[in-house]
Parts: structure tokens; sequence; C-alpha cells
């Protein structure tokens, strides 16, 4: 099925460093999602944007709705260990499709103390 | 625990064979989706009902899969004949949608039920 593109598909870091992932798309969305997946549950929403051009904080947690609202970016400031996990974006189209969210590959994101 | 809940969270189940999930949505919900995930990648989504209502259907939903929420509450997805294929985590998402503000809201996520399929 259609997908987004989301990069990086991984990260190792530092604790302390700070992280940035992508997401883009040749559809036009209406609303861009950021969730966290650890092992074994679903994905938990971090941050939610509806407006083109809207940037988004959640404690240490940054995102942005692209201005051509084809794409978004995720940032992390001053990384800690339970940062870890995967990092999937999703956009919802309007329309007849509000009823579906497409799903980025993930970034995979590794922590070291 | 107000969240979405699934069950069972793992189903091991022989090839042929018939299995069913379940999704209770958050209660005041009345938008419920099933997604897919496959090791590796970001969910990919089935099917999802407002109230008892069926309103879209994604193609990879076979003719082998069912998904029903007769009382526009909980929701259950059968597939039939299971293949190896059809391994994978099932994903139920509920989310607010009827009208003005809430018909936008995100979706919030179970944990899934793990399908293996032998």
């Amino acid at each position: 099925g259609q997908q987004l593109n989301q990069s990086p598909q991984s990260m190792f870091i530092q604790e302390g460093e700070d992280v940035s992932m992508n997401c883009t798309s040749s559809s036009i969305f209406n609303t861009w999602l950021w969730y966290k997946q650890d092992p074994g549950e679903g994905p938990v929403l971090l941050i939610a944007l509806y407006k083109a051009g809207e940037l988004t904080s959640n404690g240490r947690l940054t995102a942005q709705f692209g201005i051509t609202r084809k794409d978004s970016f995720l940032n992390i400031s001053a990384s800690i260990p339970s940062d870890v996990g995967i990092y999937f974006c999703a956009g919802r189209a309007g329309g007849t499709s509000y009823g579906k969210l497409t799903f980025g590959q993930g970034t995979i994101l590794t922590v070291h103390p | 625990d107000t969240g979405v809940s699934q069950n069972p969270r793992h189903k091991i189940t022989k090839r042929g064979q018939n299995v069913t999930f379940r999704c209770d949505p958050i209660s005041e919900h009345n938008r419920l989706y099933w997604y897919r995930q496959t090791l590796g990648q970001g969910p990919e989504f089935l099917t999802y009902f407002q109230n008892e209502a069926q309103l879209e259907k994604s193609r990879l939903l076979s003719d082998r899969f069912s998904a029903e929420r007769p009382k526009g509450s909980f929701s259950t997805l059968e597939i039939q004949r299971t293949e190896q294929g059809d391994s994978a985590m099932y994903l139920c998402a509920s989310s607010l949608g009827s009208s003005g503000a809430s018909y936008n809201s995100p979706l919030h996520f179970g944990n899934g039920t793990r399908l293996t399929v032998t």
C-alpha cells in the first residue's frame, strides 16, 4: 500500500544529543501525526498538526507541518535513554479519506547512555 | 485503564483455521479502525467504522477478512482460512469524529493482536 517516505531509517546517538527526522509525501495531507512505538505495543500519539506551517511542541519534542502540506519533521532535543523506539509519521488526506492514516516506514532511534 | 483494549494479545493458529480478534475502543469514541503491521513496516489501513457503519475498506481486506461493529461499540475482525501471509500485528484504533472540531481528531491505538500462522 501507499506509504510516506520517512528518513532516516535508523539513528544511533549519544544521550543528550538532538535528533531530527522527517517525512515527505507526493500527496497533500490535511493532518500530520507523529507516533512512537515500543516493541510489542501499539503506536502512542506524540504530536498532532492540523495547519500548514504549524509548529507544535510537546516537552522536548517539536514538530512542524510543512508549508506545502507534503512534509513534516520531528525534532527531539536533549535525548534520553527512554526515547529509544520507533517513530512513525502519519498523514491524513481530506474529503472521503478522513478515515485513513497513511504511515511512514518508521525511524528506529537508539540512544547510547 | 480507559485506552483501546484488544484481545487476545497473541494468537498462534494453523494454516486454514479461522481466527477472530476483538477490539474495545475508548468509550466516547465513535470511530473505530483496523490496521495491519508487519515487521519493519508502518501500520497499513484495513477498514474503519463510524458507529456501526463500515465506511471504508482497503484493497488489503480480501474476502477472507470480515469486520463487524454491530452495536457501534466493540468490533471484531475475523480471518477465515488463514494463510502464512496473514501473520502480522493487527492494530485497532479509535477516535472521535462525527462533526465539528472532532472530525479530524487523532487516532489512539491499542497494543494489538500478534497473529502467527504456522
